[in-house]
């Protein structure tokens, strides 16, 4: 049971370039969420999906796309890389009765 | 403007001292989760709160939720080297679907 896993654990891009972080969850949770993560500004939520079909915008969406390829994986696509997207990256996934959600390791992004 | 507002946002002690971080909002929640996380991993559940002035206990760590269900804190009894690390409190919306972190409490315990 390896609960969220996230790839690839650290990326360099130059400004321009495109890429997918790919995340996954094997505890059958119908929600996934994509966060970034920045010194002093604690998680913030760029996308999630509620539920296999679904997804919404969080607080900082613009920059990134998203697709829930199926119930245990939700990508997280940058289209054209820049500087201010440099940060950790985390995904996590939810039991919503619980109100509760689990983290990946995270995804150190460095963008030149 | 942040929803949920942590303090301290940092705090260096010594070994065997106790502290409280505080979680409060404006807001009323559905439910309140705090999480640790150490450097270059993600953040792990520690606890949830549901019920207005509930009080749960993990070894020594006690979190509670305020009767108003609009703030939390977290007390550590004599803290150890092992409790350093990011905490935050993250509460939940009623019908949202999604968590409201705050900006999180550094804990540095010194040995």
């Amino acid at each position: 049971n390896a609960g969220v896993t996230q790839t690839p654990k650290f990326q360099v891009l130059k400004t321009g370039q495109s890429m997918t972080l790919q995340c996954a969850q094997d505890m059958n949770h119908n929600s996934m969420y994509w966060y970034r993560q920045d010194p002093g500004m604690g998680l913030r939520l760029i996308y999630y999906s509620a539920s296999e079909g679904t997804t919404d915008k969080g607080e900082v969406p613009n920059g990134y796309n998203v697709s829930r390829l199926n119930k245990r994986e939700f990508s997280l696509r940058l289209e054209s890389a820049a500087p201010s997207q440099t940060s950790v990256y985390f995904c996590a996934s939810g039991d919503w009765a619980q109100e509760t959600q689990y983290f990946g390791p995270g995804t150190r992004l460095l963008v030149l | 403007t942040q929803l949920l507002e942590q303090s301290p946002q940092f705090l260096s002690i010594q070994e065997g001292e106790n502290l409280t971080v505080y979680c409060n909002s404006s807001s009323v929640f559905s439910s309140l989760q705090w999480y640790r996380q150490e450097p270059g991993e993600g953040p792990v559940l520690l606890v949830t709160v549901v019920t207005g002035g509930e009080v749960k206990k993990l070894k020594r760590l006690t979190f509670q939720f305020g009767d108003a269900r609009k703030d939390s804190s977290l007390h550590i009894t004599a803290a150890q080297p092992g409790d350093t690390g990011l905490y935050l409190c993250a509460g939940a919306l009623r019908g949202a679907q999604k968590l409201v972190f705050g900006q999180g409490t550094r804990l540095t315990i010194n040995p």
